[in-house]
């Protein structure tokens, strides 16, 4: 496994429901990726932040919130989503950006 | 821009068997590219990377991949295929300055091993 964590590994809400995606890193990066992983389509960038900055969104709903407290940690808010929105949700680290990014397990997300 | 074309959405092997997953690219700058693997239900881990060093490059559990500027390939090898080895593959591009995208993942391709 790599540096990498997400909690959690499984999701099951409702769509009135309001839960958040936890990610950490111990490898001491400075940027951080929200990913998307739908069944037979491709990876999907969501966000990107360097040195605790969003510098990308790649127009994604505001059902999903991201939040970067620190270069450690990176959380995804969610709220009110759809049935379409269940995915693996992945979580990477990179020393800088375009570095190799390195990424957790992933969060198992369905929404009823 | 860059982009990444996985030429197999899916590839079949026997075990012991050489393995050739095959990836295009395109960019306008010198890029630097990868191969990640995914087994079910988990992360990506990366396999190998090239970032203009040497062309032919050496990655985990026998894998390889040579750069090939001519062609814009980077396709990835391994001698003899295990059982463990089945699992999705992804070429990635990266180009620094690029503006936007850090990455740009291709399709997949996954990888069936038969006994």
């Amino acid at each position: 496994e790599t540096g990498v964590t997400q909690t959690p590994r499984h999701l099951v809400m409702g769509m009135t429901n309001k839960k958040s995606l936890k990610c950490e890193q111990h490898l001491g990066h400075n940027a951080m990726y929200w990913y998307k992983q739908s069944a037979k389509k491709p990876l999907e960038l969501m966000f990107v932040y360097s040195l605790e900055e969003r510098v990308e969104n790649n127009s994604v709903p505001s059902r999903f919130s991201p939040e970067c407290p620190n270069s450690s940690h990176l959380f995804l808010h969610l709220h009110t989503l759809q049935p379409e929105d269940s995915a693996l949700y992945l979580c990477a680290s990179s020393q800088g950006l375009a570095d190799t990014q390195y990424f957790g397990p992933g969060t198992r997300l369905t929404v009823l | 821009a860059q982009s990444v074309t996985q030429l197999d959405s899916h590839v079949s092997v026997s075990e012991g068997t050489p393995v050739l997953l095959r990836c295009n690219y395109s960019s306008s700058y010198s890029p630097s590219l990868f191969w990640y693997v995914q087994h079910p239900n988990k992360g990506l881990q990366l396999l190998l990377k090239y970032t203009s060093a040497a062309t032919l490059v050496k990655g985990i559990n026998g894998f390889e991949a040579e750069f090939k500027k001519s062609e814009t390939s980077f396709h990835l090898t391994k001698p003899s295929a295990h059982m463990s080895d089945a699992a999705e593959y992804f070429c990635v591009v990266s180009v620094r300055n690029s503006g936007n995208t850090p990455l740009v993942f291709g399709k997949g391709t996954r990888l069936s091993v038969i006994a």
